[in-house]
């Protein structure tokens, strides 16, 4: 599985952009970027995932660097229900779909 | 509508027990996953089912620990003998097909305390 690395924690002001970054640098041709959130003591929760291009939903907007070594996932206006942990996961192709979880960010949204 | 159940939500049991947990993926969804969570721990990838395939069981810890799921529907997740080190939130996943694009639905977990 490519692995991939993320800050272990940021702040964010409520109302501000939250902006996410991840380094997937041995990312392969075919695997996909995912961002999962876990707010404390649910699931996790799907929120956006890209392959080359830039994508945009009604939760956040997934930016792709040319190259797909990183990525950076953003909250365009972060409310204090999006205090949680993101978790960037690189798609295992090959044999099992399962999602390999690293440590992901916790983000913390202050009032 | 309903998303993926999973029950009970607590349990405490003594060690050396055997514990059953359940999971009731959404309906439809032919692939259905099994994750463990320890306190303050990312998830780790125990088992996962596709239709009427072979379940992918290479994250399953111990033979302690085994699955079961009929057809496209419910799950059990049965862990023998439990250990302190067993104590942790289990969680299960599913989605609609087996494909890389498919996004994972979770449930809300199992929280589970080993005495």
């Amino acid at each position: 599985d490519a692995k991939t690395t993320q800050p272990t924690s940021m702040d964010c002001a409520e109302g501000r952009a939250a902006n996410l970054p991840c380094n997937h640098s041995t990312i392969s041709g075919n695997e996909y970027v995912y961002w999962y959130r876990q707010i404390h003591s649910q699931g996790p929760q799907y929120i956006i995932h890209g392959l080359k291009n830039n994508e945009t939903n009604e939760m956040a907007s997934l930016i792709i660097t040319e190259d797909r070594k990183s990525s950076t996932l953003i909250l365009p206006h972060a409310t204090l229900r999006d205090t949680a942990v993101y978790y960037c996961i690189v798609r295992d192709w090959q044999g099992a779909q399962k999602l390999v979880f690293g440590q992901g960010t916790r983000l913390t949204i202050n009032p | 509508g309903a998303g993926v159940s999973q029950s009970p939500s607590n349990k405490v049991t003594e060690k050396g027990k055997d514990v059953e947990l359940r999971c009731d993926p959404i309906s439809g969804h032919t692939a259905l996953y099994w994750y463990r969570q320890r306190l303050g721990q990312g998830l780790e990838f125990l088992i996962y089912f596709q239709g009427n395939s072979a379940p992918d069981k290479s994250g399953l810890p111990s033979d302690r620990f085994s699955a079961e799921r009929t057809g496209e529907s419910v799950s059990t997740l049965t862990i023998q003998r439990t250990q302190q080190e067993d104590s942790a939130v289990y969680l299960c996943a599913s989605s609609p097909d087996f494909v890389s694009t498919d996004t994972q639905y979770f449930g809300p977990g199992t929280r589970l305390t080993v005495l």
